[in-house]
């Protein structure tokens, strides 16, 4: 699999939109990207996926860049129940594990 | 609730003792994944299943280590002679496969300290 790149922790305010980048340069054309997060001391919580086009569902949206080298996702009004470790994975199509990296933490202040 | 669920939450053993958990998946999904996560790491893959058989393997699961999931339902780990090291939260996951995109749904996890 990719591998990811992300910031180790970010900060965001309350209501504000949250935006978490990831870097995949060497993304292969059949590697999905996903985001997963993980409030403190509960599993992962799946968020959203894509792969080449930008994505929108009730928790978040994806952008994936045109070269699909970098992605964001977007949290578009943080609340303090947002602030947990964000983890951009990429996995490839018909391969069944994911390779999770040490993720973003957020932190959603008031 | 109709998510994937773990028992025990919190398991506390001395070291030595062998230890199970259990992991019930959402009922329609025919996959199913045990992960670990030690602190301050994201989720290691240990195994999956399809259905009842076991396809992969990661080197993390030694010998001391057996899972297993008759009937393709629920899945239990095992731990033999538990290590100070095996202190670590365990994950399980289930997915219905779904080309292309397989994607897993965690559950709480079982939290593991050996004395």
């Amino acid at each position: 699999d990719a591998k990811t790149t992300q910031p180790p922790s970010m900060d965001c305010a309350e209501g504000r939109a949250a935006n978490l980048p990831c870097n995949h340069s060497t993304i292969s054309g059949n590697e999905y990207v996903y985001w997963y997060r993980q409030i403190h001391s509960q599993g992962p919580q799946y968020i959203i996926h894509g792969l080449k086009n930008n994505e929108t569902n009730e928790m978040a949206s994806l952008i994936i860049t045109e070269d699909r080298k970098s992605s964001t996702l977007i949290l578009p009004h943080a609340t303090l129940r947002d602030t947990a470790v964000y983890y951009c994975i990429v996995r490839v199509v018909g391969f069944n594990k994911f390779y999770f990296g040490s993720g973003t933490k957020l932190n959603v202040k008031p | 609730d109709t998510g994937v669920s773990q028992d025990p939450r919190h398991k506390i053993t001395k070291r030595g003792q062998n230890v199970t958990f259990r992991c019930d998946p959402i009922s329609e999904h025919n996959r199913l994944y045990w992960y670990r996560q030690t602190l301050g790491q994201g989720p290691e893959f240990l195994t999956y299943f399809q259905n009842e058989a076991q396809l992969e393997k990661s080197r993390l699961l030694s010998d001391r280590f057996s899972a297993e999931r008759p009937k393709g339902s629920f899945s239990t780990l095992e731990i033999q002679r538990t290590e100070q090291g095996d202190s670590a939260m365990y994950l399980c996951a289930s997915s219905y496969r779904d080309y292309p995109t397989d994607t897993q749904y965690f559950g709480p996890g079982t939290r593991l300290t050996v004395l």
